[in-house]
């Protein structure tokens, strides 16, 4: 199985930080890499697709990039209710595999 | 509205079996893949298991973890999809949550049902 591995586990920001996460995958997945929001006690939500592709109606402070094996999820400005957990996920082979998630809390 | 819904859940002895369901409505049901994914609790997301369109004759994928002892069906008069889950373990307790994905590789898990729990415990 591909492993995808998150950094950080979590993380403290303010409102207004410019927010990375990085998702490595043990070997190339083609760029068939998606991101994921879940707020707690919520159903997760779709950010991104194939890397880099905004899901419709998802602000554009939310962007994905990378290749390869190495991707990242980006918010530009953090909004008070972006505090939520991010997953990657990788289906470029099966089983599709999920990374570990990143917790966005509030410093 | 798009939307799915799971029922089914609830508390079962370990060894015992349980069918989730998935109601969909406000999409052509029939054309897409759809998928299981759990959520044990305070965890995080695990794909359990695929059911693809009849377009590929309804083949279906599984994790290790579940493959032969989970099934998943579906049944496109009724825009529904089930999962049986037999020889149920502890490690099965999780939110069960269906999901749909397009034909293909690029759009996966677009959409997602408000999930259904199930707890495996004496």
């Amino acid at each position: 199985d591909i492993q995808m591995t998150q950094s950080p586990s979590a993380m403290s920001a303010s409102v207004g930080d410019r927010v990375t996460i990085t998702c490595r995958a043990s070997q190339g997945i083609n760029n068939y890499l998606d991101w994921f929001q879940q707020k707690p006690g919520k159903v997760p939500k779709r950010l991104i697709y194939s890397a880099s592709t905004l899901q419709s109606g998802v602000p554009s402070r939310f962007s994905g990039s990378g290749s390869g094996t190495e991707f990242t999820l980006t918010i530009s400005s953090l909004q008070p209710e972006d505090f939520a957990t991010y997953y990657c996920l990788q289906h470029n082979n099966y089983p599709p595999t999920f990374g570990q998630g990143t917790k966005v809390e509030i410093k | 509205e798009v939307q799915l819904v799971e029922s089914g859940g609830g508390l079962v002895q370990p060894g015992g079996s349980l069918r989730l369901s998935c109601a969909a409505s406000g999409f052509t049901f029939s054309v897409h893949y759809l998928d299981w994914i759990r959520q044990a609790p305070g965890k995080g997301l695990e794909w359990v298991g695929r059911i693809r369109n009849k377009a590929h004759s309804y083949t279906t994928e599984y994790a290790a973890s579940v493959k032969d002892r989970f099934t998943i069906s579906r049944d496109d008069s009724k825009n529904s999809l089930f999962l049986q889950m037999n020889s149920l373990k502890a490690e099965d307790t999780a939110v069960y949550y269906c999901t749909r994905s397009t034909d293909g590789w690029f759009d996966w898990f677009d959409l997602w049902g408000q999930g259904t729990l199930v707890t495996v415990s004496s």
